[in-house]
């Protein structure tokens, strides 16, 4: 069945750092890719999304690339700011209504 | 920018207890879902609804569990006896059509809490 996995956390980083959260997917078509966040005490908001193999989805600084060959979906930002804590949830649709989310990486940004 | 809005944002029950978490999905949306998440927990899927009826449903999704969409704008999810495991964040969620492109909106939740 379709499933995605999703690096485990939770992640610190100074402020100013690389970030990659890494997520990989199993789906039996060809699936959509979505980032979502979720920020404290909030929802869920749609971060970014890629719909093909290799579209790259961004928003805001960060990126990811759909990779069909690894089956990955990585998120990656350049220079993470405080604003940027969060818990990030890489998510899959395939051929059904239902989406497959991961277990979600808490990150934390320090000054 | 529309929005998917649920009430209450705060739900106490105790044990035993019907609850209904409401929820108004964006007005073009086709697709209606419920998810849940468990307090540091991954999200969990319970239902989808396409059409006045129920496309999809998880193995959470038991007797005790139902949805409704009982105006034409709202939609409903109704748990009949509540137990402690199911106090949650309850998402509301909505999507167009678009195929397997269109996103989820979310909304921002219920938070249950079963004493």
């Amino acid at each position: 069945g379709d499933s995605v996995t999703q690096m485990e956390g939770p992640v610190t980083l100074s402020e100013e750092a690389f970030l990659t959260i890494n997520c990989t997917y199993t789906a039996t078509g060809y699936p959509s890719l979505f980032w979502y966040v979720q920020y404290p005490g909030e929802g869920l908001q749609l971060l970014l999304k890629a719909t093909k193999a290799d579209d790259k989805g961004s928003n805001k600084g960060f990126e990811a690339t759909y990779r069909k060959e690894t089956t990955s979906f990585h998120l990656e930002k350049g220079s993470v700011q405080v604003s940027d804590s969060a818990v990030y949830f890489c998510a899959l649709r395939d051929t059904g209504n239902q989406f497959y989310f991961g277990t979600g990486t808490s990150l934390t940004v320090i000054p | 920018e529309p929005e998917v809005t649920q009430t209450p944002s705060h739900q106490v029950t105790q044990m035993g207890q019907e609850v209904i978490l409401r929820c108004v999905p964006i007005s073009n949306h086709l697709y209606f879902y419920w998810y849940r998440q468990i307090l540091g927990q991954k999200v969990e899927f319970l239902v989808s609804f396409y059409n006045n009826e129920i496309s999809e449903k998880s193995e959470i999704f038991d007797d005790q569990f139902s949805v409704e969409r009982p105006d034409g704008s709202n939609f409903t999810l109704k748990i009949r006896s509540t137990k402690l495991e199911d106090s949650a964040m309850y998402f509301c969620a909505s999507r167009e059509s678009g195929g397997g492109r269109a996103e989820a909106f979310f909304g921002q939740g219920t938070r249950l809490t079963v004493v």
